[in-house]
């Protein structure tokens, strides 16, 4: 059964900062990973999905990389602004390939 | 349009009330997802609707019932619910809900209250 981590649980930076988050997956056989974005209460904002076939994704400010034989993923966050503060998820498909299967997520605080 | 909408924002109901929860997307996807998220907790999956067909149900108990009517809309009918159900229910949706996985766009969620 897939099982998915992610740390730190929280994260406070000051603004400016370049940060990383971590996202580590215990079945390597996964079809894809995404990345998620949380502000309290809301619904979730897709960040990036990174295929099985590639090794990272980049959006403006925002780069993700996956290693499959490693279990692990990371979100580099360049530049951190106040209006990153957010909770971040990572999710990876399951085992059946139809739905994702959630890590707790880590909340990250930019201080101005 | 890449936008998922969920209707009500906020439910309040009772605990023998009926009530139902409305997603709809018109981005052409074919598989559409609820997911159940408690407080300061992961999201959770519930049921999977591919090409208008149940495909997974995460052993929800009967009082939730789902319903897909046509390939852009999705329910959640609510009946007999418990206080632990307070959660915020979200809707999710993707390019096809089989192996060739694609992006899911999730909605803003209902915030439901039972009491």
């Amino acid at each position: 059964k897939q099982e998915v981590t992610q740390i730190p649980a929280a994260l406070s930076v000051p603004e400016g900062e370049n940060l990383v988050l971590n996202c580590s997956f215990t079945d390597s056989a996964i079809y894809n990973l995404q990345w998620f974005r949380q502000d309290p209460g809301k619904g979730l904002t897709s960040l990036l999905l990174i295929q099985s076939s590639q090794r990272e994704q980049t959006s403006g400010r925002l780069n993700a990389s996956l290693d499959k034989s490693s279990g692990r993923s990371t979100l580099y966050i360049a530049a951190s602004q106040p209006g990153d503060s957010a909770t971040y998820l990572c999710a990876a498909v399951n085992q059946a390939g139809t739905a994702l299967i959630f890590g707790k997520g880590t909340t990250l605080s930019v201080s101005s | 349009d890449t936008e998922v909408t969920q209707t009500p924002k906020h439910l309040v109901m009772g605990m023998t009330n009926k009530k139902s929860l409305k997603c709809e997307q018109h981005m052409g996807h074919r598989a559409m997802y609820w997911y159940k998220q408690k407080a300061k907790k992961p999201p959770e999956l519930m049921f999977v609707y591919s090409y208008e067909k149940l495909s997974i149900n995460e052993s929800v108990p009967s009082r939730f019932s789902p319903e897909c009517p046509n390939s852009s809309l999705l329910n959640l009918h609510l009946h007999a619910l418990q206080p632990e159900d307070s959660a915020l229910y979200l809707c999710a949706s993707s390019s096809s809900g089989h192996a060739s996985y694609n992006e899911q766009f999730f909605g803003p969620g209902t915030r439901l209250t039972v009491l």
